[in-house]
């Protein structure tokens, strides 16, 4: 079964600092996704990493897949109040999803 | 156009009871999956329908089960609630079964179990 851990579980940080939060796998991903959530809502999908040493942008969110596709990075830049809630990140199986630990993130302002 | 829309929201329940979730998935979606999340922990995969049928199962006991109807729509059922049953339960809806199709989740029911 695949295991992924995500570091560190919980980081609290003031507006302005810039961030990094970790995914590593067991073994090879297929692909990998990043999702955020926030309390009382579900998961919300962020981006889908496929190939080995792939870098994505989403506005102040920079995602690195790594070159052996068994480890993932999650880079805000600049954080905001907005960015608060729970990071995740998840294998995309055939017919499932395999999330990770989560990462909780408070961005005080 | 409305997302995937679960009920109840909240849920109180004691032990031994039996509960029923409800899910309803985005218009023109076929594929439901169910979810666990406990508390501090990433969601679990307990099933996927597609098209009225069981397609994969997690790592769950028999006393979980579910069906999905012809209009999509889905139950899940938890006899037997026991206290560790206490958790967000998470309606997921995808276009397809196949891999990599995005899955869009609901804002989940809260069930507690006491």
């Amino acid at each position: 079964t695949q295991l992924l851990e995500q570091s560190p579980q919980f980081l609290s940080i003031q507006e302005g600092e810039n961030l990094t939060v970790y995914c590593n796998s067991s073994s090879v991903f297929s692909s990998l996704q990043w999702y955020r959530q926030e309390p009382g809502e579900g998961p919300v999908l962020l981006v889908t990493v496929v190939t080995g040493g792939e870098v994505k942008k989403l506005k102040r969110l920079t995602f690195q897949f790594g070159d052996a596709r068994k480890d993932s990075s999650l880079h805000i830049t600049a954080a905001q109040p907005g960015d608060t809630g729970l990071y995740l990140c998840a294998e995309t199986g055939f017919q499932k999803l395999v999330f990770g630990t989560g990462t909780r993130l408070l961005v005080s302002p | 156009d409305a997302g995937v829309t679960q009920s109840p929201t909240h849920l109180i329940k004691t032990r031994g009871q039996h509960v029923t979730l409800r899910c309803s998935p985005i218009s023109g979606h076929k594929s439901v999956s169910w979810y666990q999340q406990v508390l501090g922990q990433g969601p679990q995969f307990i099933f996927q329908y597609y098209e009225k049928e069981e397609r994969g199962r997690g790592n769950f006991p028999d006393r979980f089960s579910a069906r999905q109807f012809p209009n999509y729509s889905s139950e899940l059922n938890v006899n037997a609630l026991l206290l560790g049953d206490s958790a967000l339960y998470l309606c997921a809806s995808s276009l397809l079964l196949a891999g990599g199709t995005t899955q869009y989740f609901g804002p989940g029911t809260r069930l507690t179990v006491l």
